[in-house]
């Protein structure tokens, strides 16, 4: 149980384009879900939050117009990184909280991943 | 705001050794506390966590972890170390209020297991 799924586990785009990541939990409703970014040999680091049905809660330094983030169901959140440039390249990680009450409430369940790089 | 701290970047384990990987935190109140191994290709998997009662933590495949208010510290630990345990390993802290908030990880500490 807990899985998480993202798609696409790799994507190449020109710079000046955009793409879209999903992130969705298979098994289990996810009120919340988190977007985080991973630089080579480097730590994760929390972009935003989204709740479903609610704009996205940016981090500092995030540009909240370059990363879109959409929670439109409870089973889905997509990333899409905007008009992306070489310096947007780097290993993007979802995460998504279980609902309260449905047991693992305080756990994060992680995606896979998606490495994005821009040309 | 909360940090965590891995101090070591690498460590060299032989197979059949004990291991131990140091995480320091800073929180002002109550933290939840996490270990997560991370393989290459795979995502992140939670291999035990902290949140209250017993300050020595069980986990998954042998791990145990300890958690030591004084020191700040919730150390990782492995009586004998496999080779497919090499992985790169991640201590995370969340808020006390319940994970609604996300989680700061450490920047991580890269096992390699010698044979």
């Amino acid at each position: 149980g807990a899985v998480v799924s993202q798609h696409p586990s790799r994507v190449i785009c020109k710079s000046g384009t955009s793409v879209k990541i999903e992130c969705r939990s298979l098994d289990f409703q996810a009120t919340t879900m988190f977007w985080y970014r991973q630089f080579p040999k480097q730590s994760l680091m929390l972009m935003a939050t989204s709740n479903e049905g609610s704009k996205a809660t940016y981090e500092q330094g995030v540009e909240k117009d370059k990363f879109l983030i959409n929670h439109a169901s409870l089973t889905l959140s997509t990333l899409t990184v905007t008009s992306a440039h070489p310096e947007d390249s780097s290993f993007y990680i979802c995460s998504a909280r279980a609902a309260p009450g449905s047991g693992g409430a305080y756990e994060q369940y992680f995606g896979p991943g998606t490495r994005l790089t821009v040309t | 705001a909360q940090s965590v701290t891995q101090p070591d970047i690498h460590i060299t384990v032989s197979e059949g050794a004990s291991l131990e990987l140091r995480c320091n935190y800073s929180y002002g109140a109550t933290p939840y506390l996490f270990w997560y191994v991370q393989s290459p290709g795979q995502g992140l998997q939670l291999l035990l966590k902290y949140f209250s009662g017993d300050t020595l933590v069980q986990g998954i495949k042998g791990f145990e972890a300890e958690f030591k208010r004084s020191q700040s510290s919730f150390n990782l630990r492995k009586p004998s170390v496999h080779w497919s345990d090499a992985a790169e390993y991640f201590c995370a802290v969340g808020a006390a209020r319940g994970g609604a908030d996300g989680l700061t990880f450490g920047k991580g500490t890269h096992l390699i297991i010698q044979p």
